[in-house]
């Protein structure tokens, strides 16, 4: 498997802009996690969905953000409209709720930089 | 509710010297405890885990850690280590028959000296 894919790597905008990443889980992975990552703050938990369906957004900072699943194989995270703040690195990560365990698997990021 | 907490922001080492990594957990259920890396510009990889059994887990790249239930403690040590360990190491806990979600520690930072 080629393991969590994100897309894009780098990604360079202005204030005010929409941005929109994307993550293609590990088939078979029934969980999908958004995290971020910033210097001042760590690794935080935005959102994870299980089968689909958002579990847990109490992480997203604020309305300007959003997350969608549409289907097993793909989810988006946009930020509209985007802000120097919101510069870091954005992880998705899935999991198998059948692993007892509990394992997370990462991408490797997209490092967003708002100016 | 679980929690993480890791007491070294930075460990610098020199090259060849042990290294421990300190990581303490919060949980009233039992619990899966991983060490995670994250190399410059990566995304992080799992180091190695704990699920139940032995309490010594032996991971990659020659790391290991301790289980210890009533320290509610997870240190992850080496015994000598190399420049190529330079990197952040994250600490993790998930509870027993919850979600799939992880909570993380807020990372250390080992520095290998030459």
């Amino acid at each position: 498997d080629a393991g969590v894919i994100q897309s894009p790597r780098h990604e360079v905008t202005e204030m005010g802009q929409e941005v929109t990443l994307r993550c293609k889980p590990i088939s078979g992975h029934d969980y999908l996690f958004w995290y971020r990552q910033t210097m001042m703050r760590g690794l935080e938990l935005l959102i994870y969905f299980n089968n689909n369906v958002p579990i847990d957004d109490s992480g997203m900072p604020e309305d300007r953000f959003s997350a969608k699943m549409p289907n097993a194989s793909f989810s988006t995270l946009k930020i509209q409209p985007s802000e120097p703040r919101d510069s870091a690195v954005y992880f998705c990560a899935s999991s198998f709720s059948e692993h007892q365990y509990n394992e997370q698997f990462f991408g490797p990021g997209t490092r967003l930089t708002v100016l | 509710a679980q929690s993480v907490t890791q007491l070294d922001s930075q460990v610098p080492v020199f090259e060849e010297a042990p290294v421990e990594l300190r990581c303490n957990y919060s949980s009233s259920v039992s619990v899966y405890l991983f060490w995670y890396v994250q190399y410059p510009n990566q995304g992080l990889q799992l180091l190695l885990k704990y699920l139940s059994g032995s309490t010594l887990v032996k991971g990659i790249n020659g790391f290991e850690a301790e289980f210890n239930k009533s320290q509610t403690s997870f240190h992850l040590r080496k015994p000598s280590v190399h420049i190529s360990d330079t990197a952040e190491y994250f600490c993790a806990v998930s509870g027993y028959g919850g979600a799939n979600n992880l909570f993380f520690g807020t990372g250390t930072r080992l520095t290998v000296i030459p």
